[in-house]
C-alpha cells in the first residue's frame, strides 16, 4: 500500500503537554501532508513538507521528515482541548490521488 | 474560503434503493474525489474524476458508480444499496497550489437498513 501508517493509533495527554504523532510510508515521495479531522467532519489540511525539506513549522505545529527512514512526525506543542481530533498523514507519491491511513486519535484532557 | 458542499449530512436508506450522494465545489478545479471512511480502515478511495465526464476507479469501486456532467458537481451513486455500504462518505477537491492539497466536504453519514 502507498498510504502512510500513523502511530500511535490513539494518544491521550493533558492540556499544555506536547503531542507527537508518527507516520511511516513505503515508497519515494514528492511531499508529505498532514490533515486533521474533528469528530464526524471532513479532513482539513494542516501542513505540507516537501521531500527536500527536513523540518517545517506552522504556529504550534512542527513537522519533520526523514526520507532515508521513510518517516515523518507531527508535533503539537502546548496542546489545547480544541486539538482533540484525528490526525492523518498522506504521502504524495505522484499518483493522481492521495491515500490516507487510519490516523492517530488525539484526546487532550482539559 | 474553500467550499466543498455535500448535499446531506445524514442519510438513511433501505437495502436495494438507488442512492445519490451529491458534492459541489466552489471553484473550477478538475480533480475531485470520493472516499469512504470506516473505523480501523481509514479513508479508502472509491472513485475520482479529473475532468467532466472523466473518471477513474479508486481502490474500492465495486458497488459504486459516479457522474460528472459539470465541472463543479461530482456525484456518487449506489445502484442498489447494501448494508455493507453503511459508512461515512467524504468528497474532496484538489487545490490550486500546491495542486495536490485536498479540500474536503463535511461528509455524509449513510445508514443502509
Amino acid at each position: 500500500s502507498q498510504q502512510g501508517e500513523e502511530d500511535p493509533q490513539a494518544l491521550s495527554i493533558q492540556e499544555g503537554e506536547n503531542a507527537t504523532m508518527n507516520c511511516s510510508y513505503k515508497t519515494s515521495i514528492n511531499n508529505l501532508q498532514w490533515y486533521r479531522q474533528n469528530s464526524g467532519r471532513g479532513l482539513v489540511h494542516l501542513i505540507l513538507i516537501r521531500s527536500n525539506e527536513r523540518e517545517k513549522h506552522s504556529g504550534r505545529l512542527r513537522v519533520t521528515l526523514d526520507t532515508s527512514k521513510k518517516s515523518s512526525s507531527l508535533l503539537i506543542t502546548a496542546s489545547r482541548a480544541a486539538d482533540t481530533a484525528s490526525y492523518f498523514c498522506a504521502p504524495d507519491t505522484g499518483r493522481r490521488a492521495l491515500t490516507f491511513g487510519s490516523g492517530t486519535r488525539l484526546q487532550v484532557q482539559p | 474560503d474553500v467550499k466543498v458542499t455535500q448535499s446531506s449530512r445524514y442519510l438513511v436508506k433501505r437495502t436495494g434503493e438507488k442512492v445519490f450522494l451529491e458534492c459541489v465545489q466552489d471553484m473550477d478545479h478538475e480533480n475531485m474525489f470520493w472516499y469512504r471512511q470506516d473505523p480501523g480502515l481509514g479513508l479508502r478511495l472509491i472513485y475520482f474524476s479529473y475532468d467532466v465526464k472523466m473518471k477513474e476507479k479508486g481502490d474500492i469501486p465495486e458497488g459504486y458508480s459516479v457522474s460528472r456532467e459539470k465541472k463543479e458537481r461530482f456525484s456518487l451513486i449506489l445502484e442498489s444499496a447494501s448494508t455493507n455500504q453503511t459508512s461515512m462518505y467524504l468528497c474532496a477537491r484538489e487545490g490550486s497550489w500546491p495542486k495536490n492539497i485536498q479540500y474536503f466536504g463535511a461528509g455524509t453519514r449513510l445508514s443502509v437498513l
